[in-house]
């Protein structure tokens, strides 16, 4: 099962504009990330947010999170053609003795036009 | 090498056949995970190790799947008896030691069962 729902699913915009994605989630976590995936492509990391952190940037991106709401948002400032991609939120529970795996959203889907 | 190697990239194979899927890890990493992800969605944990020790195996879909990893390293995937349903695109990622780190995929293997 997943437990995060990334929102929009879709997402098109003019290059040159910010993007927003947001990402509920159920359980308490320890972390959340950001992924992005190309067409064809693996996934790549993009930020990691933990538990005890309301914000965090790298580069173009910022990141937030909510744990009161169980809700985080990845914010893509000056979008370029190369962002166009699919965007995964991914939340990390540790159980006793080691990482355990993250659950996937189902993703956003974005579309920068030129 | 630089980073998991996946293998094989694409499959083909025909129902009631198995198949193993190879992954690679980063040289270093601890934990390795596998994920399958269905078109359109978001990765689907199937299980993880921390070295050999297989820690985690609640998202396998059922006994037709099975991983190993007993050298501490490089990891198979069996599928036995596959189905169509089984048809995915499989991901391995690895991580470093530790809790609270990002997980660094593989660029997959594209199974398809006919």
């Amino acid at each position: 099962s997943q437990q995060g729902e990334e929102d929009p699913q879709a997402l098109s915009i003019q290059e040159g504009e910010n993007a927003t994605m947001n990402c509920s989630y159920k359980t308490s976590i320890n972390n959340l990330q950001w992924y992005r995936q190309n067409s064809g492509r693996g996934l790549v990391h993009l930020i990691l947010i933990r538990s005890n952190e309301r914000e965090k940037h790298s580069g173009r991106l910022r990141v937030t999170l909510d744990t009161s709401k169980k809700s985080s948002s990845l914010l893509i400032t000056a979008s370029r053609a190369a962002d166009t991609a699919s965007y995964f939120c991914a939340t990390a529970v540790y159980g006793g003795g080691g990482a355990d795996g993250l659950t996937f959203g189902k993703g956003t889907h974005l579309i920068i036009q030129p | 090498g630089a980073g998991v190697s996946q293998s094989p990239r694409y499959k083909v194979t025909k129902r009631g056949q198995d198949v193993a899927l190879r992954c690679d890890p980063i040289s270093g990493h601890v934990s390795l995970y596998w994920y399958r992800q269905a078109l359109g969605q978001g990765p689907e944990f199937l299980t993880y190790f921390n070295y050999e020790a297989q820690q985690d195996k609640s998202g396998l879909p059922n006994d037709r799947f099975s991983a190993e990893r007993p050298e501490g390293s490089i990891s198979t995937l069996t599928i036995q008896r596959t189905e169509q349903r089984d048809s995915a695109m499989y991901r391995c990622a690895s991580s470093p030691p530790g809790q609270g780190w990002e997980a660094f995929f593989g660029q997959g293997t594209r199974l398809t069962v006919v």
